[in-house]
């Protein structure tokens, strides 16, 4: 089965730094999204990780623990363009993939 | 790129009406997503279509709804007869099996279905 679990809501400070934590327990595991999505706007791609490890892409980054079944988006030097939710998605299978709930960012000045 | 497009954008019925979503997948791509989003329960798989053939349908809520894709460029939802809560933004997605990111599931600007 997949099960994922996200924190539903986070607030931070622009120009701060605030990580998203995601665990999940997915069966026949291949690798962990993470999409944004702005209100009102369909989710668009962020990062998809494979690997165990940290892989960075400008002001983002994206972890995992493949033997902890554990993820996380880090972000930094938030701007006001990054309030939105960030949705947490595992690949279980072929092409099946099972979204979080999501996080909703909030970023105050 | 056009990307994915779904039709209508919004859609207002009645209960008990049929309800017909469309959508055409990225040319090249080989898989189709239905996904329903809700504040209550998020992003859920409806069904997912691989070279246009139903892979997993587990997601499907009842018999009311049922999906078809005819060809590599076209699919469609269909609830009949709608119900109130099947209100919900209804997005499309589609993706490639080739490369680093085969599986990058890229969203169309969804529906937005109100069930009065």
């Amino acid at each position: 089965g997949q099960n994922i679990d996200q924190p539903t809501e986070m607030t931070a400070t622009e120009g701060a730094i605030v990580q998203i934590n995601c665990t999940y327990q997915t069966s026949g595991f291949n690798g962990l999204f993470w999409y944004q999505q702005h209100a009102g706007e369909a989710p668009t791609f962020l990062s998809y990780n494979v690997l165990d490890g940290l892989e960075e892409k400008g002001r983002f980054s994206s972890f995992l623990s493949r033997s902890k079944g554990y993820s996380y988006l880090l972000l930094k030097e938030l701007q006001m363009k990054d309030s939105a939710s960030y949705l947490c998605a595992s690949s279980g299978g072929y092409q099946k993939v099972t979204f979080g709930t999501g996080t909703k960012l909030q970023v105050i000045p | 790129d056009a990307g994915v497009i779904q039709s209508p954008r919004h859609e207002v019925t009645e209960m008990g009406q049929e309800v017909t979503l469309r959508c055409k997948p990225i040319s090249g791509h080989n898989s189709l997503f239905w996904y329903r989003q809700t504040m209550m329960r998020g992003l859920e798989l409806l069904i997912y279509f691989n070279n246009n053939v139903p892979i997993d349908d587990s997601g499907m809520p009842e018999d009311r709804f049922s999906a078809k894709m005819p060809n590599a460029s076209f699919s469609t939802l269909k609830i009949q007869p709608s119900e109130p809560r099947d209100s919900a933004v209804y997005f499309c997605a589609s993706s490639e099996v080739q490369g680093a990111f085969r599986e990058t599931q890229y969203f169309g600007p969804g529906t937005r279905l109100l069930v009065l």
